[in-house]
């Protein structure tokens, strides 16, 4: 049974360009989480999707960002037109079912640098 | 704000010893704290967690102690091992309706001589 799989695992853009990161959650999860972890910091909530739904999005910058989690394929954070301080590792993790007891497993991030 | 802060940044231990990594959280509806392992290069993976209603669990070499009325809580590892050195990281949810949300600190490096 495959964990939850990120591609790719290093991006490399220029400021401006757009950064497409991939999350396949694992087999049977159907809730999606992404988190940033910006140098020297904690793990930060960023959004919670379910299948064609954003539960909770209060952790995403307002502009620029953007996360969807169709019905067929991976879930994909979005970030236009990125900048420097966007830089950091972006980890996915999924679940089962929502709440405390539901174990998020966490795949193995996307490190991001904006040149 | 740092809701949960964790001490300290990094730790050396020799092997066979006792590593302990300290948590404070300053939200009071904070009511279960789990431990994430990180190794380079892979995301976390949770170890072990603690609801306020007992002051301490036991799984294997890890310990969790909680100190609800200093809002503390610490990860102790007995007898490290070389395969013990990780970034480990404290974590704190609330029930109620965004209890999926994890609140991180900021993390330990961990290492462990042989």
């Amino acid at each position: 049974n495959a964990g939850v799989m990120q591609n790719p695992r290093h991006l490399v853009r220029r400021r401006g360009q757009e950064a497409r990161l991939r999350c396949s959650p694992m087999k049977g999860h159907s809730h999606v989480y992404w988190y940033r972890q910006l140098p020297e910091e904690g793990l930060k909530f960023m959004v919670y999707l379910q299948k064609e739904n954003i539960i909770d999005e209060s952790g995403m910058p307002k502009e620029r960002f953007s996360a969807e989690f169709p019905k067929e394929g991976p879930s994909i954070l979005r970030i236009q037109q990125v900048v420097r301080g966007d830089s950091a590792a972006y980890f996915c993790a999924s679940s089962h079912g929502t709440g405390q007891k539901e174990t998020q497993y966490f795949g193995p991030g996307t490190r991001l640098l904006v040149l | 704000q740092q809701q949960v802060k964790q001490s300290p940044q990094s730790l050396i231990v020799q092997k066979g010893g006792i590593s302990i990594i300290n948590c404070a959280y300053e939200n009071t509806a904070f009511d279960y704290f789990p431990w994430y392992q990180q190794f380079p290069g892979k995301g976390p993976a949770l170890l072990i967690a603690i609801r306020p209603d007992v002051s301490e669990k036991k799984e294997g070499r890890f310990t969790i102690s909680f100190n609800k009325s200093a809002k503390q809580f610490s990860l102790h590892i007995m007898d490290s091992q070389p395969g013990d050195s990780a970034t480990y990281f404290c974590a704190a949810t609330r029930s109620g309706g965004s209890n999926y949300k994890l609140t991180f600190g900021k993390g330990t490096l961990l290492t462990v001589n042989p």
